[in-house]
């Protein structure tokens, strides 16, 4: 089973919708997790950190539901800008390996 | 800051030539990581170090070598290139185990194509 497993896509949505994606992570000894945002053709770069029970940023807000092993990333008012691939990754803390996900791919529409 | 440096940024090889990828971070990170992604698909670990003078393989090895001789330096070597190894190839590193955050600092990746 993959570390974590999350819904590819792509979400099209309108510009100024409300879009949610979920990450399922299959250890439960995970205590925290990064969203990272991936550009077409571009590196991956920390978008927000996931620590207890969640984080909001501006237009962002990420929920951790421990329960359930899963992690949301909420975005409203969504913006062209946005449409990017979203990828969701444990904090590996003391662990050495870093593994990804497919990402989800988000595409904001005029 | 430079952080995280990939040379070269494009390549084209043809297949059975070697090749050598340089990662380069200035950041004093212990940890550095080789990743390659398709079109259309994730991140794919290769190899890993964890410190000077160690590397360990990821999801992907076969067909790629590393070293780490200097702590700021993670190089990626293709001994025979293959058209399957066309692809982007992305280095990163973070921090030893850190209290607070493992976040990871990626290089711009550098595009191969095998011909």
């Amino acid at each position: 089973r993959k570390e974590v497993e999350q819904d590819p896509g792509p979400f099209n949505v309108p510009e100024g919708a409300t879009v949610a994606f979920n990450c399922t992570y299959s250890n439960s000894a995970s205590q925290s997790f990064f969203w990272y945002r991936q550009d077409c053709r571009k590196e991956p770069k920390l978008l927000m950190s996931v620590y207890s029970s969640g984080n909001e940023d501006g237009r962002f807000t990420a929920q951790l539901n421990r329960a359930s092993q899963y992690i949301s990333l909420l975005i409203r008012d969504s913006k062209l800008s946005d449409s990017a691939t979203y990828l969701c990754v444990p904090d590996s803390g003391g662990y050495q390996k870093v593994t990804f996900g497919t990402g989800t791919k988000l595409q904001v529409i005029p | 800051n430079a952080g995280v440096t990939q040379t070269p940024k494009f390549r084209v090889l043809k297949t059975g030539q070697s090749m050598t990828l340089l990662c380069a971070q200035d950041m004093n990170h212990e940890y550095m990581y080789w990743y390659r992604q398709d079109p259309g698909m994730g991140l794919r670990l290769i190899h890993y170090s964890v410190g000077e003078g160690t590397t360990a393989k990821g999801e992907v090895p076969d067909g790629y070598n590393v070293s780490r001789l200097k702590k700021q330096n993670f190089l990626l070597g293709l001994e025979s290139a293959a058209p399957s190894q066309t692809s982007v190839y992305f280095c990163a590193s973070r921090q030893l185990a850190a209290a607070n955050t493992g976040e990871l600092f990626f290089g711009e990746g550098s595009r191969l194509t095998v011909l």
